[in-house]
């Protein structure tokens, strides 16, 4: 079975500062990952997914994620937060194309 | 342009109403989804389908239910709504392949009164 943690149901930073977001998971194959943002009142935006090709992945909007295979971990960076980035984060995991979710990390930013 | 559409956006209605949440994909894709995400929660798959009169139930159990009878199209029905059943339904396709990721429209939320 597959599974995702999101450590953290609310992280705060300042603008301009690193934004970190932890994601661990359960698979019993490969797995294929993805980074999700959910913006208020609106569906849900992929950032970016590793498909087993280069473990450090660059998605959008600045966002990249790296692949660690021994800590079972898909953790989510920005070098400089922008206030735009205050959203919801969601860490998938991959079966069958079927998606489990993670429950979710709001990034808060303040100026 | 492709893309994910759901309507209605909103719907406040009453407890025994029959309801439909309708989803059209301009995008190609075979792959169906429904998701049901209460306020600070995660995604729980309610519904999937592989294709035209494919449909499976999800890893959520739901009264609602779903037909496919075009690929573009993937309505979802609950015959009798009830308060329990407010939250937000997000519906998203895929290509068939492993790692294809989910597109995701913009989804309804429901409010039974």
């Amino acid at each position: 079975a597959q599974s995702v943690t999101q450590l953290g149901s609310h992280v705060s930073v300042s603008e301009g500062a690193l934004v970190l977001l932890r994601c661990n998971y359960s698979s019993s194959v490969p797995p294929y990952l993805f980074w999700y943002v959910q913006y208020p009142n609106q569906g849900l935006q992929l950032l970016l997914k590793y498909t087993s090709a280069a473990t450090l992945v660059k998605g959008i909007n600045g966002f990249e994620a790296e692949f660690k295979k021994s800590e079972t971990s898909f953790h989510l960076t920005k070098p400089s937060a922008h206030m735009s980035d205050a959203a919801e984060y969601f860490c998938a995991v991959s079966f069958y194309s079927t998606l489990t979710f993670g429950k979710g990390t709001m990034l808060l930013v303040s100026p | 342009e492709a893309d994910i559409y759901q309507t209605p956006r909103y719907l406040v209605i009453g407890t025994g109403k029959k309801i439909t949440l309708e989803c059209s994909q301009t995008m190609g894709h075979d792959k169906m989804y429904w998701y049901q995400q209460d306020p600070g929660m995660e995604l729980h798959l309610i519904h999937y389908s592989y294709g035209v009169n494919s449909t499976e139930k999800g890893d959520l159990s739901s009264e609602s239910t779903v037909s496919r009878i075009r690929t573009e199209h993937f309505p979802l029905t609950l015959e009798s709504a009830r308060p329990s059943h407010t939250s937000q339904y997000l519906c998203a396709s895929s290509e068939l392949r492993e790692a294809g990721e989910q597109y995701f429209g913009p989804g309804t939320r429901l409010t039974v009164t």
